[in-house]
């Protein structure tokens, strides 16, 4: 069974703060996306990673895709409030058809 | 650019009573379409989800239903709802070909059956 694990499940920092969430699987992923997701609201997409040892930059944001696609990771710096939510890691089921496996979710609260 | 929108954004209704949910993609042909549940601090569970239409599939036994009457039209029912059927709804969407995995979902409905 395909699964994507995420860690942690919950973070609190303050402002300014770096932090890092992972996102890891036994299982190789042919692709991985990040979504962030607040209250209330639909989960935004932030990213896709597609090669093995691909990093990506999303202004503070840094993802990486691990060499083996077993697993990601998403690196904050220099938090902001703003930047409190539900992060989401999500990949295809390698069995084909037209499923997606999402990780449980790392809730980040950055306090002001 | 493509859109999708579903409503309504919140909904309160009683124990035994209809519900209706719709969904809607624009800027895209044959979509894959999806239907999720997020129960309050817990991760997304799929519903149902449809590769064309008339074409649905159910990932899990329960109290609702999904019907595609058109390309881009995904509507997600019940008859009689259950106290169990409240939580986060989401309506979300796909390229139907293999363009690659990428899931956009819906602003989302908050159902709260009392």
């Amino acid at each position: 069974t395909q699964l994507l694990e995420q860690s942690p499940q919950f973070l609190s920092i303050q402002e300014g703060e770096n932090l890092t969430v992972y996102c890891n699987s036994s299982s190789v992923f042919s692709s991985l996306q990040w979504y962030r997701q607040e209250p209330g609201e639909g989960p935004v997409l932030l990213v896709t990673v597609v090669t093995g040892g691909e990093v990506k930059k999303l202004k503070r944001l840094t993802f990486q895709f691990g060499d083996a696609r077993k697993d990601s990771s998403l690196h904050i710096t220099a938090a902001q409030p703003g930047d409190t939510g539900l992060y989401l890691c999500a990949g295809p089921r390698n069995t084909g058809g037209f499923k997606t496996i999402f990780g449980a979710g790392t809730r980040l609260f950055v306090k002001a | 650019s493509q859109t999708i929108h579903q409503w309504p954004a919140t909904l309160v209704q009683p124990v035994g009573s209809p519900l209706s949910l719709e969904c809607t993609v624009e800027g895209t042909s044959n979509p894959n379409l999806y239907w999720y549940r997020q129960a309050a601090g817990r991760g997304l569970q799929l519903l149902f989800y449809s590769v064309g239409i008339g074409q649905i599939s159910s990932e899990v036994p329960q109290n609702l239903s999904a019907s595609r009457p058109q390309d881009r039209q995904f509507i997600l029912s019940s008859k009689k709802l259950l106290l169990s059927d409240s939580g986060f709804y989401l309506c979300a969407w796909r390229f139907g070909l293999s363009s690659g995995n990428t899931i956009y979902f819906g602003e989302g409905s908050w159902l709260t059956v009392v």
